[in-house]
């Protein structure tokens, strides 16, 4: 019962460029989604957060985007940088629950 | 501030044994969950504590268990360990869960 899904398990983009990364979720009594970012042989970091009452939150070069009537939202990094090659993880929170996707592995290459 | 910490950080099992892996939260968290991150399968959520009570639980046999000291400190137990357990145990810690958890490193358990 996979209530997030990111169905991309790996990303490769140059530097400079931007990163789309991309997770959809099945349940509607989500309303909090936040993104981790993870390196290896280390526990997931918080990365940026959105409310269900917005669609857009930035932070610096991150900016997540939610369409709630497509129960989707995305992560953008611009520009993307060597050292933000890592997993990232999207997680949908509601009722006392919260889901984690599988996870994208997003490569920057310089 | 301290971070999560989670002891130990690598551990190698038989099939059939049991296994405790600890967590201890950032100071003056009072909520500890537990995941579950195999390759493929992301992070599964196994079961939050608040206040040394269990108020959610995910979708794992009852060979996984948990409890909660009343310093919030928390500790996860699989018995009758099978090789499907490998995976990567993470731990994490809010101020009353319904915020942002901040992560442990993970405890790395090998199960031959």
């Amino acid at each position: 019962d996979q209530q997030v899904k990111q169905n991309s398990p790996s990303l490769s983009v140059q530097e400079g460029r931007i990163s789309i990364l991309n997770c959809d979720y099945t349940n509607s009594m989500f309303d909090y989604f936040l993104w981790y970012k993870k390196y290896p042989a280390e526990g997931p970091t918080f990365l940026i957060s959105i409310s269900s009452i917005k669609d857009k939150n930035e932070d610096g070069r991150f900016t997540v985007f939610l369409n709630k009537s497509a129960k989707h939202l995305s992560l953008h990094i611009v520009p993307s940088q060597p050292g933000d090659s890592a997993v990232y993880f999207c997680a949908a929170k509601g009722n006392n629950d919260m889901r984690f996707g599988a996870g994208t592995r997003l490569t920057v290459k310089p | 501030k301290a971070g999560v910490t989670q002891t130990p950080r690598y551990l190698i099992k038989t099939r059939g044994q049991q296994v405790t892996l600890s967590c201890s939260p950032i100071s003056g968290h009072r909520s500890v969950s537990w995941y579950q991150q195999t390759p493929g399968q992301g992070l599964q959520f196994l079961f939050e504590y608040f206040s040394e009570t269990q108020r959610n639980k995910g979708n794992f046999p009852g060979r996984f268990s948990g409890r909660q000291f009343s310093n919030s400190r928390s500790e996860m137990n699989v018995s009758t360990l099978e090789l499907g357990d490998s995976a990567l145990y993470l731990c994490a810690s809010s101020l009353a869960g319904a915020d942002t958890q901040y992560f442990g490193p993970g405890t790395r358990l090998t199960v031959l």
